[in-house]
């Protein structure tokens, strides 16, 4: 009954590959986040689609690209990793779009290791 | 631009003492403010938050927070602190963007609660 869901959960890959992290969300809502969170556990918002449209992106390199094949799954490619995309990526969702004051769900986090 | 600031990196409070994690924060219209918490290797969890009406928000675990618009302060609290609520912190007030709302969070504030 997992309520946001993402894998890998660990991710380990030299400079210069591509990865994905997939992301699902079983609760029926309507957006869907990627944020970053770094060494500090400082935490910055990447993407944010609605019904799979984009509709918040941060400056973020063009490297990252979110997909979001429907409402519930939205996926991070990112193209050529740094060292510095090294970093926990959560996805998380909340219910509607319009809803200013609608709480996130997180998922657990992929921690990406670039060496 | 709206802003949250957690002015302590860490809290440390003895099991069964009274504990606040404060925030401060910065808005231009209506403050939509939250808690959330981090256990470690763990996505963040959704503890409350402060849409409007009653300055006293009781939330999950046993937290509350208490909202104080004169001072832009949104500090939570617990009456008696456990062990288990040694965790990471996180306030965080809700923006509008072009396109849609993101949640713009604190540093975080690490809380240790001592046996």
């Amino acid at each position: 009954d997992t309520a946001v869901s993402q894998t890998p959960k660990y991710l380990v890959t030299q400079m210069g590959n591509d990865k994905s992290i997939k992301c699902e969300q079983n609760l029926g809502h309507d957006t869907m986040y990627w944020y970053k969170q770094d060494s500090k556990k400082f935490l910055k918002i990447m993407f944010s689609y609605n019904n799979k449209e984009l509709i918040i992106n941060e400056t973020v390199p063009n490297r990252f690209s979110p997909k979001s094949p429907d409402k519930a799954h939205l996926n991070l490619h990112i193209n050529s990793l740094e060292l510095g995309d090294s970093a926990v990526y959560f996805c998380a969702s909340s219910q509607a779009k319009e809803t200013i004051f609608d709480e996130q769900y997180f998922g657990p986090g992929t921690r990406l290791t670039v060496t | 631009a709206q802003s949250v600031a957690q002015p302590e990196d860490q809290v440390n409070v003895a099991e069964g003492n009274p504990l606040t994690v404060k925030c401060t924060y910065s808005v231009s219209g209506n403050p939509y403010l939250f808690w959330y918490v981090q256990y470690p290797n763990r996505g963040l969890q959704f503890l409350l938050k402060y849409i409007t009406g009653d300055n006293l928000v009781k939330g999950s675990y046993g937290f509350e927070a208490e909202f104080n618009k004169s001072q832009t302060s949104f500090h939570l609290k617990k009456p008696s602190a456990l062990v288990s609520d040694s965790a990471l912190y996180f306030c965080a007030v809700r923006d509008y963007d072009t396109g849609g709302f993101k949640t713009i969070f604190g540093a975080g504030t690490r809380l240790f609660v001592k046996a």
